[in-house]
């Protein structure tokens, strides 16, 4: 069965930092895009990272970029997602995405990101 | 950045009736040179992740029910569910991947 698990999240002060990561299991994790996508309280949807399945291109839109940082350890079929300099409007639920041609056809449960002093 | 705009916002219809819905984008999803529009729909159910249903505009993912089609090209598409069933009961979202990948603010569909 094809399993994506976030995990990572938590309470963060404005201006903080948190490493995200997601657990790939059930394919073959090296031979896949892969991708971040957020979904706010008021229920928007919002890409903000994306990564070749070899790890050395990567894109992001600019809301989180030269903030947050995509990448992933294909040995141990992990995804992660580096946020620093975290602002108020960055609280949302953080998903992990499988998709290879820019649709997202697997996604994980989310993990919860709240930005508050 | 390429914007996506979906309506109503919100629909409310009987079981067994006939639902469309529509996503706009701010240009053109067709690429010209394999006539593909890159489109892709989901649906979120109240505590869920999103599902996709349709991706390259019209096609019907692995499992998805055909009363779900996805029409249209360029700028203007639908999603049509023929016969809304309860359990339909969700948010539908579009999503454009011709440039990047930005997300339509979704339909909510609630069944009376």
């Amino acid at each position: 069965e094809v399993q994506l698990v976030e995990s990572g999240g938590g309470l963060v002060k404005p201006g903080g930092s948190l490493k995200l990561s997601c657990a790939a299991s059930g394919f073959a994790f090296n031979n896949y895009d892969m991708s971040w996508v957020r979904q706010t309280p008021e229920k928007r949807l919002e890409w903000v990272a994306y990564i070749i399945r070899g790890g050395t291109t990567t894109y992001y839109p600019d809301t989180v970029k030269g903030r947050f940082t995509i990448s992933r350890d294909n040995a141990k079929n992990t995804l992660y997602l580096q946020m620093s300099s975290l602002k108020s409007e960055d609280t949302a639920m953080y998903y992990c995405a499988h998709g290879d041609y820019g649709y997202f056809d697997v996604w994980g449960a989310g993990t919860t990101v709240t930005v508050s002093s | 950045d390429i914007v996506m705009s979906q309506s109503p916002s919100s629909l409310a219809v009987s079981v067994g009736e006939k639902v469309t819905m529509s996503c706009k984008s701010s240009q053109s999803l067709l690429y010209s040179s394999n006539q593909k529009n890159y489109l892709a729909w989901y649906q979120q159910k109240p505590g869920q992740s999103p599902k996709l249903l349709i991706y390259w505009a019209s096609t019907r993912e692995s499992g998805v029910p055909d009363r779900f089609t996805g029409s249209g090209s360029g700028t203007d598409f639908t999603l049509t569910i023929s016969s809304v069933k309860a359990e339909d009961l969700a948010v539908y979202y579009c999503q454009q991947y011709y440039s990047y990948r930005t997300f339509g603010g979704g339909t909510k569909l609630e069944i009376k």
